[in-house]
């Protein structure tokens, strides 16, 4: 069970906005910036969201990332069938100095 | 454009020592100013961090695999290896390699941070 909990499911319909939540403890989330990656199947993850709200270049505007204490959020907005994928939240964990991530949000269009 | 490509035997006998390898070609002179992770992901499960290293002097490892695991980097940079020593089941996934950036830590010490490109992965099967 990782240190950083996610839904391990989310749904929306096109057009949608759809939010996915990561957890963490007070030596993760709060002191540590938030990263989110995407993942299709058979794929390698691809970096969405980096230093909690930050979109490398490529990255449609759809897709954004908060945090506030503990917790972060990554939120879609015009949700499209395309976004359906699996979603992770990582950040650093100083209790076992290394990078950490969430057990995935699979997101699904309807 | 940055490429990065993992390569390795598929599959490895139970206790045995997994190594893989990872190419890395184009990106620029500035790789040296980027760390290099390991990541792996059992079959419809989710991802796990490995380790990461700068150079020989910066490397980190993720605590349930420490004392069976050993990054190395070449000097230029353009290949990765990762050492899994007395494999078991458990160890089988997809492995990935990725160039990693570093943020600095209150403390001044330089940390591996998000993943920022990866290779396509590379599956490995632990099975005699």
């Amino acid at each position: 069970q990782s240190v950083l909990t996610q839904p391990p499911s989310a749904s929306g319909t096109p057009g949608q906005r759809v939010s996915i939540s990561c957890f963490g403890s007070t030596s993760i989330i709060r002191d540590f910036p938030v990263n989110w990656y995407q993942q299709f199947p058979g794929t390698a993850p691809k970096l969405l969201i980096h230093s909690n709200n930050q979109r490398p270049p490529g990255v449609p505007n759809r897709f954004s990332g908060s945090k506030s204490g503990t917790s972060a959020s990554l939120a879609i907005s015009g949700l499209q069938s395309d976004d359906e994928a699996v979603y992770y939240c990582a950040s650093w964990d100083d209790t076992t100095s290394g990078p950490v991530f969430g057990g995935g949000t699979k997101l699904t269009v309807l | 454009q940055l490429q990065l490509q993992e390569s390795g035997p598929g599959q490895v006998n139970p206790s045995e020592t997994l190594s893989l390898t990872c190419a890395v070609s184009g990106g620029s002179s500035d790789n040296y100013d980027y760390y290099w992770g390991w990541i792996r992901q059992s079959p419809g499960k989710g991802l796990e961090w490995i380790g990461s290293l700068f150079d020989s002097g910066s490397t980190y490892y993720n605590p349930s695999l420490k004392s069976r695991v050993t990054l190395t980097v070449g000097t230029s940079k353009n290949q990765l290896s990762l050492r899994l020593t007395s494999v078991t089941a458990a160890d089988t996934a997809v492995y990935y390699c990725a160039r990693q950036t570093y943020f600095y830590h209150s403390s001044g010490i330089r940390l591996p941070y998000y993943f920022d490109s990866w290779g396509q992965g590379s599956l490995v099967t632990v099975s005699s």
